[in-house]
């Protein structure tokens, strides 16, 4: 079974600093999708970015890009910037498959300090 | 675009009750629904996949009698809970794959907070 690894459960970065989330993920298949959602308190869970395995370049989206190592199986995403509004909690997640089933890691809460 | 509702957002019942929880794809038609289960400070869990005219497909460990899933429509699916117990307190949210644009893609309602007494 595939499993998603966040390793940091909280992170806080001052407003307008760059902060970095980790997740690492394990599977055996070779083309996959990797996303990180956002949750904040309302708990709406908002889609940040989305990375194709089978794409090398990383995906951006605006001031969030991804670090994408299909070797090593890891999947960061960097954010630029930060906001007060960025702060939420962050799920990485994988999926493949007939139905695409979604993967979540723990969790990563993030506090921006004004 | 890719708008999903969920109805009620949040419900209080009587242990031993049931309740209805309908989730609803507004713009798009829904090729597979998901149902995921997420306490406190934790993350979301699957429960179960649906798609159109088929049974539900459980994540190991739901009780299928328990959370009844019901795909009747391309732009419907609802979960029922039934016999309703305290345990069952939590937040419900689903989720639905767009038939066209990116289809591995899920879009999420906004919940249901569920409150057993």
């Amino acid at each position: 079974a595939q499993t998603v690894t966040q390793s940091q459960p909280e992170m806080s970065v001052q407003e307008a600093e760059t902060v970095t989330l980790s997740c690492t993920y394990d599977t055996s298949e070779s083309d996959y999708y990797l996303f990180w959602y956002k949750q904040p308190p309302s708990r709406q869970m908002i889609l940040v970015i989305r990375q194709e395995a089978y794409k090398q370049q990383n995906a951006t989206e605006n001031r969030f890009s991804v670090n994408f190592q299909k070797a090593a199986k890891s999947f960061s995403l960097k954010i630029s910037d930060s906001q007060l509004g960025d702060a939420a909690m962050y799920f990485c997640a994988y999926s493949r498959g007939s139905n695409y089933k979604l993967t979540f890691g723990k969790g990563t809460l993030l506090t921006v300090n004004p | 675009g890719a708008v999903v509702s969920q109805h009620p957002s949040r419900v209080i019942c009587k242990s031993g009750t049931s309740v209805k929880i309908e989730c609803r794809s507004l713009d798009f038609q829904a090729t597979t629904m998901f149902w995921y289960r997420q306490f406190p400070k934790q993350s979301l869990m699957l429960m179960a996949t649906s798609n159109e005219g088929s049974k539900a497909t459980y994540e190991q460990g739901v009780e299928k009698d328990k959370f009844l899933i019901n795909h009747a429509s391309l732009t419907l699916s609802t979960l029922t809970v039934t016999s309703a117990h305290p345990e069952d307190s939590s937040f419900y949210i689903c989720s639905a794959r767009d038939r066209g644009g990116y289809s591995y893609e899920q879009y999420f309602g906004p919940g249901t907070r569920l409150t057993v007494t």
